[in-house]
């Protein structure tokens, strides 16, 4: 149980282009999700989290007009990288955790985004 | 805020061997999960530790929570080139904010 799919594993896009990630959970419900970003050798990042149908709130220096995140329902949310450049490339991994603040939060495989 | 220091930051070893990573908290934890990270995937559940003392395994893996809820260590017995990948611990709370993990590395 608690599987939770990301989607796409990987893409490559020209500069100036606008990108979304999918995060959706397979077999519960996920009430809270979270978007983090990780550059090579160094952990991860807590970019925002978000609560099912009300906005996202976003960590101290990321930018809410260039990340859109997106959690419409209880099995999905999206992070929309706008108008990408160079510098966004990374590794973007959502995670979710169902109604209980105590359960543990549960994974995605993570997005590569290359911006040429 | 609540920060967790992993020691240590990296580790080698050769297959067969048994080994600890330990986490520490600079304040009491409600308690405690680890995770692991293949490079370049996403993270794997490993356990969660709650109450002050506790102790949970999985196949080789062992974690275990100490008394005053500060400290944490992971042992692996007999390690694999499975076990190998970077073991993050994080705070159970709100928000999961990881430290900067243990680089494990499994020679065979």
């Amino acid at each position: 149980g608690a599987v939770v799919s990301q989607h796409p594993s990987w893409v490559i896009c020209k500069s100036g282009t606008s990108v979304k990630i999918e995060c959706r959970s397979l077999d519960f419900q996920a009430t809270t999700m979270f978007w983090y970003r990780q550059f090579p050798k160094q952990s991860l990042m807590l970019m925002a989290t978000s609560n099912e149908g009300s906005k996202a709130t976003y960590e101290q220096g990321v930018e809410k007009d260039k990340f859109l995140i997106n959690h419409a329902s209880l099995t999905l949310s999206t992070l929309t990288v706008t108008s990408a450049h160079p510098e966004d490339s990374s590794f973007y991994i959502c995670s979710a955790r169902g109604k209980s603040r105590g359960q543990p939060q549960h994974f995605g495989d993570g997005t590569r985004l290359s911006i040429l | 805020s609540q920060e967790l220091e992993q020691s240590p930051q990296s580790l080698i070893v050769q297959e067969g061997k048994n080994l600890t990573i330990n986490c520490t908290s600079s304040k009491t934890l409600y308690g405690l999960y680890w995770y692991k990270q293949k490079y370049g995937e996403g993270l794997i559940f490993l356990m969660m530790l709650q109450k002050g003392g506790e102790e949970k395994s999985h196949e080789k893996i062992t974690a275990k929570l100490d008394e005053k809820k500060q400290q944490s260590s992971l042992h692996i017995t007999a390690s694999q080139p499975s076990h190998a990948g970077i073991y993050l611990c994080g705070p159970r709370s709100e928000k999961l904010v990881f430290g900067k993990g243990t680089k494990l590395t499994v020679n065979p």
